[in-house]
Parts: C-alpha cells; structure tokens; sequence
C-alpha cells in the first residue's frame, strides 16, 4: 500500500447509529488532517494532528469524535449524525516541519463518501 | 467576503484548447499558492505549487499568481479529455496559523 488509504470508500448509516471512519498513511508524515466535502463547497477542514496531539478543532459538533492512535493512523468515529452531515470525508497528511510555514504539501486519500439517512 | 473565489462551472472546452481557471482571494498575507486536480470518486491531488508573484511551468500546465490584484490562474494547453476534472486552488501563509485555504473548485470537461 502506498500513499493514504481511507476505509470504508462508501457508508450509509442511520441517524442512530454509530461507525468509524479510518485513515492510514504509508508517507512517514507528521500531521493527518480531516476534511468535510460537500458539493460546490470548499474543502472544510474538521481536525489537524501534529506529531499525535490535536492542534486544530475548526468548531466541529461533538457527534464527530478524532483519534489518533499513532503517527500512521486516523480515525473519525461517528454517532447520531445529521442528514445534512452527508458529504465526502477525506483525509490527508503532510510533513510539518518548523521552518515549513504552512507550505507543506498536504496529500489526500480517496475519501469515503457518507450518506446518513 | 469568502476568503478564497473560484467560479464552480462547469467549463466545457474541446479538445486542444487553452484553459484558463482562476481563484481571487481577499487575505493579502497568503504566500503559498496551490492547485489541487481531482478527478471523480477520487482525493485531490497537488499538480502545481507556486511561493509569491510569478509564473511557473510544468509541461502544459502554468500557474501563475499576482499578489497586488490577489488572483491566481492555472493555464492548461493543448487540452485533453484526460484533463477533465475539479481543479481546486489553495493557499495558505502566516496569517491564520498557516492553514491551508481551499477554493470550492472549478469542474473542467474537455471534449473529444
């Protein structure tokens, strides 16, 4: 496996259920991010970790909960969801570094695409 | 005001043609300018990346970003259809903690 990976590519659940999203990254990168992608909408990102500690929460509800289990991993678990929460999920990495200033380039997963019902 | 523009389309071209796609943005701090191509069911992909004003070439892409207007285009010559997707544009700079800002993404057709 190269790259990012991103499982399940495609899930349907209900407003009362409860799954997990999963990211692996195969890059030795640093940071793993979360991005909402909703149709002719930009890219909304959720959560960032750094080095496994999470350094950016962009007011996301608390029915998405991260985790970060290691440097290689992500995770979004999901509960009670709303039916406008249905988009695209992606995920993406990069290598941070203190002299990167935000130039990083960040490289993304295939997405798993959420429908809640 | 949005932070990043970038008009949705769709843009239909044949083949062959020059594309021209273009972002504004209203944060004069941003340094780093992106574009992402994705394709259908896929994640983007980063296809050019450009630091302050100028213009950079790879292969029949150019990006090009003009700081004193804050707008950047991406240029795609001799257009395939292999070429049809969403082209994001993103930035970022020291203004809010180097995040990246992504446009909403413009989606490209180039007929056969």
């Amino acid at each position: 496996e190269t790259g990012v990976t991103q499982t399940p590519r495609h899930l349907v659940m209900g407003m009362t259920n409860k799954k997990s999203l999963k990211c692996e990254q195969h890059l030795g990168h640093n940071a793993m991010y979360w991005y909402k992608q909703s149709a002719k909408k930009p890219l909304e990102l959720m959560f960032v970790y750094s080095l496994e500690e999470r350094v950016e929460n962009n007011s996301v509800p608390s029915r998405f909960s991260p985790e970060c289990p290691n440097s290689s991993h992500l995770f979004l678990h999901l509960h009670t969801l709303q039916p406008e929460d249905s988009a695209l999920y992606l995920c993406a990495s990069s290598q941070r570094s203190g002299e990167s200033f935000g130039q990083e380039t960040q490289y993304f997963g295939p997405g798993t695409r959420l429908l809640v019902l | 005001q949005k932070e990043v523009e970038q008009d949705p389309g769709p843009l239909s071209v044949p083949e062959g043609a020059i594309v021209s796609l273009n972002c504004t943005y209203s944060n004069s701090a941003f340094q780093y300018f992106m574009w992402y191509r994705q394709y259908s069911r896929k994640g983007p992909e980063l296809l050019m990346y450009t630091y302050s004003s100028g213009n950079k070439e790879d292969g029949r892409f150019t990006a090009q970003v003009d700081k004193s207007s804050k707008y950047i285009s991406l240029f795609i010559r001799d257009s395939q259809p292999s070429d049809s997707a969403t082209y994001l544009c993103a930035m970022s700079g020291v203004a809010g903690g180097f995040k990246t800002i992504f446009g909403a993404g413009t989606r490209l057709f180039v007929k056969a």
